[in-house]
């Protein structure tokens, strides 16, 4: 079974700076997918950003970018120009890129408080 | 698209009660998954269907556990004789075979205490 570590219970940011959450996992297999989903306080969880294993490329989505290191099996994700409406506990994820083997394997989370 | 909903939102029963969920997916969306989310821990995973399959059950759907999705749409994720442990967020995600990113987009999530 596949593991998700989230080393970071708690993370404090400046409004408008900049905040890198980190995530480990630990896996046999060569094809996989990497997620980070935030889920504001009472709402409904959403995803941030992907990454596919096999592309080298960083994945970034507006102010969300990710740190993508294959052979030391790490996912950092890196919040620029930090908002407000950033404040939100993340969750990273893995999935296998395996027939019939579709669930997410999740971390503890990392709660992220935005200062005004 | 109205989302993935659930109901009902919260669940407060007596411990040794039977409790039901909903959740109606994305309309189209042929995957439909439980997750069971404790206080500060992220979501694990319970159960997924394909359609109205039930494809794979996690260990911690024990016997007194039952998910079922008759015909492809809607689910439905029964407990029997609850347990305090039982407390918990139920949530449900859905996602469609087929796309190039099969994405799991999530409900609100049923909140359960078994008191």
């Amino acid at each position: 079974a596949q593991t998700v570590t989230q080393s970071q219970p708690e993370m404090s940011v400046q409004e408008a700076e900049t905040v890198t959450l980190s995530c480990t996992y630990d896996t046999s297999e060569s094809d996989y997918y990497l997620f980070w989903y935030k889920q504001p306080p009472s709402r409904q969880m959403i995803l941030v950003i992907r990454q596919e294993a096999y592309k080298q490329q960083n994945a970034t989505e507006n102010r969300f970018s990710v740190n993508f290191q294959k052979a030391a099996k790490s996912f950092s994700l890196k919040i620029s120009d930090s908002q407000l409406g950033d404040a939100a506990m993340y969750f990273c994820a893995y999935r296998n890129h395996t027939f019939n083997d579709y669930k997410l394997s999740f971390g503890a989370g990392t709660t992220v408080t935005v200062r005004a | 698209d109205t989302g993935v909903s659930q109901n009902p939102r919260h669940k407060i029963t007596k411990r040794g009660q039977n409790v039901t969920f909903r959740c109606d997916p994305i309309s189209e969306h042929n995957r439909l998954y439980w997750y069971r989310q404790t206080l500060g821990q992220g979501p694990e995973f319970l159960t997924y269907f394909q359609n109205e399959a039930q494809l794979e059950k996690s260990r911690l759907l024990s016997d007194r556990f039952s998910a079922e999705r008759p015909k492809g749409s809607f689910s439905t994720l029964e407990i029997q004789r609850t347990e305090q442990g039982d407390s918990a967020m139920y949530l449900c995600a859905s996602s469609f075979l087929g796309s190039s990113q099969e994405t799991q987009y999530f409900g609100p999530g049923t909140r359960l205490l078994v008191l």
